[in-house]
């Protein structure tokens, strides 16, 4: 079983479009994340979520909106997408809000912007 | 403004040598001081982890060694095997209030050699 999963995985889109990226995770967590790694493979926290409330919103452009139906699912829509956006998106989850629990990643979403 | 430096960005070992990776921290508040594992294609996973208050972790050939006056850790893989070439990314966070943000290290693109 899949504990974090991410789809689609590949994504490949046209500038100004719109797309979403869905995340699921059946560890049973309260916690979950967006993460973005660049093409020189940098890993930065683009949002979280504890219980559905947003904790993290590190100064992303607002074209991008997380939204977290339930506890399970963490959603990203980007809007009018630029072609800076193409990169690897990770979703993570973590038992709870605290500095010492393992975040558990999912496999990515490959963006490509044309 | 990057609060955690990792060296070397790559790094080339014969099977059965020892990999050495540092990084160094910024910020005192960090308590939390994990290494993630990332292979090609798939998002990263958690390795090990040491809290600031000690000095060595151990779990199996992985060890962390960490240096709380120096604001410097590392990670030492013992008897280097092919299956352990991958991308290894130091990480540090500040407790609950922060909502867990990993800051992330540059990464470290490991090699070993058969």
């Amino acid at each position: 079983d899949t504990a974090v999963s991410q789809t689609p995985k590949y994504l490949v889109t046209q500038m100004g479009n719109d797309k979403s990226i869905k995340c699921e995770q059946n560890l049973g967590h309260d916690t979950m994340y967006w993460y973005k790694q660049d093409s020189k493979k940098f890993l930065k926290i683009m949002f979280s979520y504890n219980n559905k409330e947003l904790i993290i919103n590190e100064t992303v452009p607002n074209r991008f909106s997380p939204k977290s139906p339930d506890k399970a699912h963490l959603n990203l829509h980007i809007n009018s997408l630029e072609l800076g956006d193409s990169a690897v998106y990770f979703c993570a989850s973590s038992q709870a809000l605290h500095s010492n629990q393992p975040q558990h990643f999912g496999d990515g979403t490959r963006l490509s912007i044309l | 403004q990057q609060q955690v430096k990792q060296s070397p960005q790559s790094l080339i070992v014969q099977k059965g040598g020892i990999s050495i990776i540092n990084c160094a921290y910024e910020n005192t508040a960090f308590d939390y001081f994990p290494w993630y594992q990332q292979f090609p294609g798939k998002g990263p996973a958690l390795l090990i982890a040491i809290r600031p208050d000690v000095s060595e972790k151990k779990e199996g050939r992985f060890t962390i060694s960490f240096n709380k006056s120096a604001k410097q850790f590392s990670l030492h893989i013992m008897d280097s095997q092919p299956g352990d070439s991958a991308t290894y990314f130091c990480a540090a966070s500040i407790g609950e209030t922060s909502g867990s943000r990993l800051t992330f290290g540059e990464g470290t693109q490991l090699t070993v050699n058969p």
